[in-house]
């Protein structure tokens, strides 16, 4: 079945690089994500890639993707204490466009 | 404008009660999913609708229910309330047509049973 795992926690320096890994088991998978979320908030689309795409950059996020091996990361370059927050990678597949399927979710928390 | 608008945003209910929690979608979104989020895990796929026509259902007991509106607003129904009903409850829309597939989520619904 569709799975997508990733650790549960990752502490970083701040001004460090983070880099949060995720693996996920669905082989049609068309798009993955990262999202964002903030103690009691929603959900905040960070940015997601195509799956024919190996890397994208979007400022200080950076993510890369391994089809062959099904593992997704996602690098936030000079984190900052704002960055704290749960990350979650997500997938969808080609057959459902509003089923995403969502990790656990990692929690960054930033040292000084 | 307006993201994505859900009311009520905390409510508590007892076992075996029933609620109904309601959805915005963006101006312009026609499609609307609806997901559980208990604490400590990812959100789980519940429902999604589109054109007031369900699209998608997730692994979810019978005693969830939802509609879409002409308007395109959405409301997610649970019967007899359980405790594991606990969970924040989030209801996402996207415009039809997107290729990127981009979902954009509201605050949530945090709904306790008591």
């Amino acid at each position: 079945g569709e799975d997508v795992e990733q650790s549960l926690f990752l502490s970083v320096r701040e001004g460090d690089s983070s880099v949060i890994n995720c693996t996920y088991t669905d082989s049609s998978s068309t798009y993955l994500y990262w999202y964002k979320q903030e103690p009691g908030a929603g959900l905040q689309l960070l940015t997601y890639i195509f799956s024919n795409m190996d890397m994208k950059q979007d400022q200080r996020l950076t993510v890369l993707l391994n089809k062959k091996d099904k593992h997704l990361s996602l690098r936030i370059a000079d984190t900052q204490t704002g960055d704290s927050a749960i990350y979650f990678c997500a997938e969808t597949g080609y057959s459902s466009a509003s089923k995403i399927i969502f990790g656990s979710g990692t929690r960054l928390s930033i040292r000084p | 404008d307006a993201g994505v608008t859900q009311s009520p945003t905390h409510l508590i209910k007892t076992r075996g009660q029933q609620v109904t929690l309601r959805c915005s979608p963006i101006s312009g979104h026609k499609s609307v999913s609806w997901y559980q989020q208990v604490l400590g895990q990812g959100p789980q796929f519940i429902f999604q609708y589109y054109e007031k026509e369900e699209r998608g259902r997730g692994n979810f007991p019978d005693r969830f229910s939802a509609r879409q509106f002409p308007n395109y607003s959405s409301e997610l129904n649970v019967n007899a309330l359980l405790l594991g009903d606990s969970a924040l409850y989030l209801c996402a829309s996207r415009p039809q047509g997107s290729g990127a597939n981009v979902l954009t989520f509201g605050a949530g619904s945090r709904l306790t049973v008591l």
